[in-house]
């Protein structure tokens, strides 16, 4: 059984660091054509992409946000790290890991976290 | 930037066909993907590569492209079909492709 879940912070001020983690079960990174992504949603907007990063150590990055992203890889625990800078209100969002397959453009996002909600706030 | 265009809603009763466009310049040439989002949930993948379906989902959902429109079809809706639905393609004309949500359209069941 393929799941994803998220873990980290539910409050962080502005201007702080947010780190996320993903930990994958019943799938690895190390598995030739599969990514995993970060994925949020501010409460009643829609969905925007972040970042993902590919079994090669490959990653795509926001073109809006890419200063501000950084995603790395733990093959040795199955997991997969967000870390977002600068954090502001308006970041306030529902955080998703995702997975993605196959390799390359065209590539959509199979499973999906629960998502873990992110308030920005003093 | 690029713009995935959807409609914010749709409203259909039940028993009727519900259809959902997503529109933008590149939609010809990539393959579009569809999510359904019900409320407090997290999204689930409904269409993949334009038409084809994941295991588990409803011969009732298909999805189809022409031109630069492609569209998500609802048949026979029920209630449990109201939701949220988002497409999604990669941005290929840059310098680095990216993911792209269309802006999401709330289908709702009359």
């Amino acid at each position: 059984q393929i799941t994803l879940k998220e873990s980290g912070p539910t409050v962080v001020k502005p201007t702080q660091t947010l780190t996320l983690t993903c930990t994958l079960s019943g799938f690895s990174l190390s598995t030739s054509g599969v990514g995993v992504g970060w994925i949020r949603q501010p409460p009643g907007k829609a969905l925007e992409w972040l970042a993902l990063i590919y079994w090669d150590d490959d990653k795509r990055n926001s073109p809006s946000l890419k200063t501000r992203l950084t995603i790395t890889r733990d093959t040795s625990k199955n997991q997969v790290v967000l870390r977002m800078t600068n954090m502001d209100p308006v970041d306030t969002a529902t955080y998703y890991c995702v997975r993605l397959i196959p390799y390359g453009s065209g590539s959509y996002f199979d499973y999906w976290g629960q998502g873990t909600l992110v308030t920005v706030s003093s | 930037s690029y713009v995935l265009t959807q409609p914010p809603s749709v409203s259909v009763a039940p028993g009727q066909t519900a259809r959902i466009t997503c529109g933008g310049n590149n939609i010809g040439s990539e393959n579009v993907h569809w999510y359904q989002q019900k409320p407090g949930q997290a999204p689930v993948l409904v269409v993949y590569d334009d038409s084809d379906r994941p295991s588990g989902i409803p011969e009732r959902f298909s999805g189809s492209k022409s031109g630069n429109t492609a569209t998500l079809t609802i048949s026979r809706v029920e209630a449990g079909d109201e939701a949220d639905y988002y497409c999604q393609v990669w941005e290929t004309n840059s310098d680095q492709p990216y993911v792209m949500f269309g802006v999401g359209t709330k289908l709702t069941v009359l």
